[in-house]
Order: C-alpha cells, then sequence, then structure tokens
C-alpha cells in the first residue's frame, strides 16, 4: 500500500520558516494536499493541488512537490502555526494520509 | 458548511454501530464525502469514500469487509455501518466532504468518538 512519511516533529522560532516534508513514491504525480490541526479540533485543508491555499489560509503558507517529495513551508511563523500537520495523496482508490508533522514554536 | 456526526459510543468488540452525519449548507448530492478516523493521540486514517450518485465506493483494506458507507440525499446523510468491531478501531470518526475541485477534502466534521472495550 502507498505510504507518505512526514518527519514527527519540528521547532521553529517566531518569525522564522518551518519547512515541512512529505515523502512518498512518485508523489510528484499525485498533487498532495496539507491539513493543519489543533489539539482538540478538526483538520483544517490548509493547500491542495500542491501549492492552492485553501480558502481563509494566509499567504505565509506555500507548497511544493517534485519527484518523491512535498514541501509546506510557513514563512514568518506565528505562534498561532502551532499545530501538527497532515499531507494527503490520492492514490486511485483511496486517500493516504502522511504520518504527520507536530510543529512547535517556541 | 456544516458536517454534524452522531452515533459513537462505548461498545463492547464484536459488536455494531452505525455512525451518522448530516450535512447542510450546500447541495449535498453534488458531492463526494469521506469517513475519516483518528485514533486519540495519533495521525489520521481514511476510511471510506462515496461518490455523489453512490454508486462508487471504496474503503481502506483495514476496514473491507466490516465497515460500509452509505449515504441518503433526501436526508442530506451520510452513514458508515461498523461491523465486528475491535479494540483497534477505537478513535474519532470525521465526516469528511471531498473537494469539487481536486482531490483534498475541504470539510470536516467535529468528529464522534467510538471506544471499543470490553
Amino acid at each position: 500500500s502507498y505510504e507518505l512519511t512526514q518527519p514527527p516533529s519540528m521547532s521553529v522560532s517566531p518569525g522564522q520558516t518551518a519547512s515541512i516534508s512529505c515523502s512518498g513514491d512518485q508523489l510528484g504525480d499525485k498533487y498532495p494536499s496539507w491539513y493543519q490541526q489543533k489539539p482538540g479540533q478538526s483538520p483544517v485543508l490548509v493547500l491542495h493541488q500542491d501549492n492552492k491555499r485553501a480558502s481563509g489560509i494566509p499567504d505565509r503558507f506555500s507548497g511544493s512537490n517534485s519527484g518523491n517529495t512535498a514541501t509546506l513551508t510557513i514563512s514568518g511563523t506565528q505562534p498561532v502555526d502551532e499545530a501538527d500537520y497532515y499531507c494527503q495523496a490520492w492514490d486511485g482508490s483511496s486517500y493516504v494520509f502522511g504520518t504527520g508533522t507536530k510543529v512547535t514554536v517556541l | 458548511v456544516q458536517l454534524v456526526e452522531s452515533g459513537g459510543g462505548l461498545v463492547q468488540p464484536g459488536g455494531s454501530l452505525r455512525l451518522s452525519c448530516v450535512a447542510s449548507g450546500f447541495t449535498f448530492s453534488d458531492y463526494e464525502m469521506n469517513w475519516v478516523r483518528q485514533t486519540p493521540g495519533k495521525g489520521l486514517e481514511w476510511i471510506s469514500f462515496i461518490s455523489a450518485s453512490g454508486r462508487t465506493k471504496y474503503d481502506a483494506d483495514s476496514v473491507k469487509g466490516r465497515f460500509s458507507i452509505s449515504r441518503d440525499d433526501v436526508g442530506n446523510s451520510l452513514y458508515l455501518q461498523i461491523n465486528r468491531l475491535r479494540v483497534e478501531d477505537t478513535a474519532i470518526y470525521y465526516c469528511a466532504r471531498d473537494s469539487r475541485t481536486s482531490a483534498a477534502i475541504d470539510y470536516w466534521g467535529q468528529g464522534t468518538l467510538v471506544t471499543v472495550s470490553s
């Protein structure tokens, strides 16, 4: 079955750039999406089709995708961006979620 | 857009449950829908997909043969019938709407908790 791998955690200082990777076989062909989930809340769509921001998502969130790796970049990270982030792709007959990355802003 | 799940609860291993999701704020019959679950403290796991027409359904291997997704467009409702429950099915179950423009989930419900324990 298809798998998407993310680093378990990362820390970033306020105002700095956070880059979260998502790796999967030929992910560059699958137009992945990214979700943000804060504790006790449902996930929220951040990016879709590699790099298109969902409604209401600030422009400090951007994405790229090539080869086997997609990247979510948060520029000028703010304390409100502290959350779990998941990548996701459609594998023809199933959605696959990445393992998730906990982003700590400190 | 609102998605409101119900039907979760405590159930013994081997038991059954039927989860419901009532949709509002959009034309439910136009959208593909999904169920996604999350074990508390763990990651997201996609469970089932149903097309707008209801004719196409996909299930994750982990639930194939035990879970069944269905929809009622008259009642704007999505369902998940869960049979032969296992302890490892304990999770928050989310109803989730598919985006019409990309392979993504654009709206999620608040989730309903299913606990499988003796």
